[in-house]
């Protein structure tokens, strides 16, 4: 399996707080994604990297905030959680554009 | 924007060959269509990438016709280890163009 983790791993939050999600990669690869999964939606791209500072938005970024300081890892932030937030949240990575992507084994989060 | 449509659910028994078809008619030129595998509590996984006619590996064999607006991810001889989702992806001309859709839930019937 691709060296991926994701911490926190569940995670229970109450509306209004920040909350960070940290993706961490050992395999060196250039992309690195956010996604969030949820029933009758399927998986949504939050936000994407592709190389050190360099970011750019997915399909439903609006609430979301990303940043990649080096290379392994790639931070998800809610800045003002809402419940419409509640989901399950992967991180992938890829070493080119149209490369596959592998899968973290998520972090799910709940927003009361 | 190549966005995707396949079925829903699919059931087949254990030792049967399944073609799953996704629809994607404005898939772009430079566009590969990409299909992937998820089961319960786990993030998706990598099956079979194409761009044109048919490549086969290991687990699948994906059929892409000429016009390319739709592809058939066939998996011989399904077992019960076989249920799970199934997405079809097709992209990217950007990174921001991967759309998993809701995929398609395959179930196999001992």
């Amino acid at each position: 399996d691709a060296g991926i983790t994701q911490s926190p791993r569940h995670k229970v939050t109450e509306t209004g707080t920040p909350v960070t999600l940290r993706c961490h990669q050992t395999e060196n690869h250039r992309y690195m994604y956010w996604y969030r999964q949820d029933p009758g939606h399927g998986l949504r791209l939050i936000h994407y990297s592709y190389g050190v500072k360099d970011t750019d938005k997915g399909e439903v970024s609006d609430g979301y905030s990303v940043s990649r300081s080096k290379t392994e890892d790639f931070l998800l932030t809610l800045e003002s959680a809402t419940s419409s937030q509640t989901s399950v949240y992967f991180c992938a990575i890829s070493g080119g554009m149209v490369d596959e992507q592998f899968f973290g084994p998520g972090t799910r989060l709940t927003v009361l | 924007l190549a966005k995707t449509t396949q079925p829903v659910s699919m059931d087949s028994y254990e030792g049967q060959e399944v073609n799953i078809t996704c629809s994607h008619n404005n898939i772009a030129t430079n566009d590969y269509i990409t299909w992937y595998q998820q089961f319960p509590s786990q993030g998706p996984r990598f099956i079979i990438q194409g761009y044109k006619t048919k490549v086969t590996n290991e687990v699948a064999s994906l059929f892409i016709p000429a016009d390319r607006k739709s592809s058939t991810l066939s998996l011989p001889r399904v077992s019960l280890s076989d249920t799970a989702v199934y997405y079809c992806l097709v992209g990217p001309l950007g990174a921001n163009n991967l759309f998993f859709g809701t995929g398609t839930r395959l179930t196999v019937i001992p």
